[in-house]
């Protein structure tokens, strides 16, 4: 069965470097996601991706963050300059149909993030 | 703006016993989705169900049921004969028809001893 895969597993950074989440999506998925869950709470969204560009974004992605293809199978979430707070499991997601809201987002087993 | 509220922080049973989680919504949309999630503790989100605001018929999958109502904007999840295995945080969600992004209820800890 095909599923989303994310790598590393676990990253561990300093305060301020910066890091890159990567994410291959279902293969025939056209619908892009990044999720964020914060130990103990719960899942926030951060943004959607849709034919090379961001679709939607909520007010935690800020300038700090950016989404990426670069190719025609990754997906990448970018923070440019880590805080502590960043400190988070980072999911990625993806879907399949064009119909927005209808169609199940998939998850990835996410990437723990550590900024120490 | 949509909420999703789950008041039961944790839940623990013994095996065979039924649980029940709770999920209460809140849109002034007319056609929403329902989804549940299990995020069993290796950490991965893992779907169960999607549930389309204008089908309002109950769903059951092996041990698993759940039973929507929009009278009461509620989605409630049930498991019967509940395992150790069951054990781990479910999470209800809802997204609009012309969203993109889901949004979570706070999640429920499910701790079935043997």
């Amino acid at each position: 069965e095909p599923e989303v895969t994310q790598t590393p597993s676990h990253q561990v950074t300093q305060m301020g470097q910066e890091v890159i989440l990567r994410c291959v999506p279902i293969s025939n998925h056209l619908y892009f996601y990044w999720y964020r869950q914060i130990l103990g709470q719960k899942v926030e969204f951060l943004v959607s991706f849709y034919n090379n560009e961001i679709s939607e974004k909520s007010e935690i992605f800020d300038d700090q963050f950016s989404v990426e293809r670069p190719d025609g199978s990754n997906f990448t979430l970018k923070i440019r300059s880590t805080k502590l707070e960043d400190s988070a499991m980072y999911f990625c997601a993806s879907s399949e149909m064009m119909m927005l809201g209808t169609d199940t987002q998939y998850f990835g087993p996410g990437t723990r993030l550590t900024v120490l | 703006a949509q909420k999703v509220t789950q008041a039961q922080t944790e839940i623990s049973v013994v095996e065979k016993e039924d649980v029940t989680l709770d999920c209460v919504y809140e849109t002034r949309d007319t056609t929403y989705y329902l989804f549940w999630y299990k995020q069993p503790p290796s950490g991965e989100l893992v779907f169960l169900i999607r549930r389309n605001s204008f089908d309002e018929q109950n769903e059951i999958s092996g041990r698993y049921s759940w039973n929507f109502q929009k009278s009461t904007s509620s989605f409630n999840f049930t498991i019967t004969a509940s395992q150790v295995v069951d054990s781990a945080v479910y999470f209800c969600a809802l997204t609009l028809s012309n969203d993109y992004k889901l949004s979570f209820g706070a999640g429920t800890t499910v701790t079935v001893r043997a």
